[in-house]
């Protein structure tokens, strides 16, 4: 099993849909995670971090945490073309100096 | 303020050249992270450096990758006699606290031929 899960896609939303990725993580001592959004040929940008239980927005974004059930999310309202690209969940590793260990991410496309 | 740079940000090297990544943090940032990210994966991590000390080489796929940052500021991550495996994305991220997220740089494109 695998850190950092998440589907590969691509998730192909129309252009002002809510857009929802999902990642389920394995340590349960995990604290931290985070969202990054990759562009083909970029590096990674952070979109979002959340740390607690719940529900995390900012602007179109919503991060949500349910550590229990070690799933964390991200959704994306109002899609647009531009929010498609790779997006990146990572959780900083319980053990060593926190380490992020990343999925291999879900590639969304919005189309106009 | 400006933010994590790498240089240089493409490399071509023939199988068996010694190669040197540079990375400069944002300013005050006490950790550096190395990945290392192929195609269509997320990022690995390679090694961590609080300051100047390396804490963490866990990641480092070989021998023959070794990483310095003897100030405490730029990171050196080099790779001796390369292999067409080594063909990747090497991306330098740096951190203010323990918390804090991570930001990376544009990373630099390895590719051996």
């Amino acid at each position: 099993q695998k850190e950092v899960e998440q589907n590969s896609g691509p998730l192909s939303v129309p252009e002002g849909a809510i857009a929802s990725l999902n990642c389920t993580y394995s340590d349960r001592g995990s604290q931290s995670f985070f969202w990054y959004r990759q562009y083909s040929g970029k590096s990674p940008e952070l979109i979002m971090s959340i740390y607690s239980n719940g529900d995390k927005e900012d602007g179109r974004f919503t991060a949500q945490l349910n550590k229990a059930s070690q799933y964390v999310s991200l959704l994306i309202r109002d899609s647009q073309p531009s929010d498609s690209a790779t997006y990146l969940c990572a959780v900083n590793s319980n053990t060593g100096f926190q380490k992020l260990v990343f999925g291999t991410g879900t590639r969304l496309l919005v189309s106009p | 303020g400006a933010g994590v740079s790498q240089s240089p940000r493409y490399k071509v090297a023939k199988r068996g050249q010694d190669v040197a990544l540079r990375c400069d943090p944002i300013s005050g940032h006490v950790s550096l992270f190395w990945y290392q990210q192929a195609l269509g994966q997320g990022p690995e991590f390679l090694t961590y450096f609080q300051n100047e000390a390396q804490l963490d080489k866990s990641g480092l796929p070989s021998d023959r990758f070794f990483a310095e940052r003897p100030e405490g500021s730029v990171s050196t991550l080099k790779i001796q006699r390369t292999q067409q495996e080594d063909s990747a994305v090497y991306l330098c991220a740096s951190r203010q606290g323990a918390r804090d997220e991570q930001y990376f740089g544009p990373g630099t494109r390895l590719t051996v031929t």
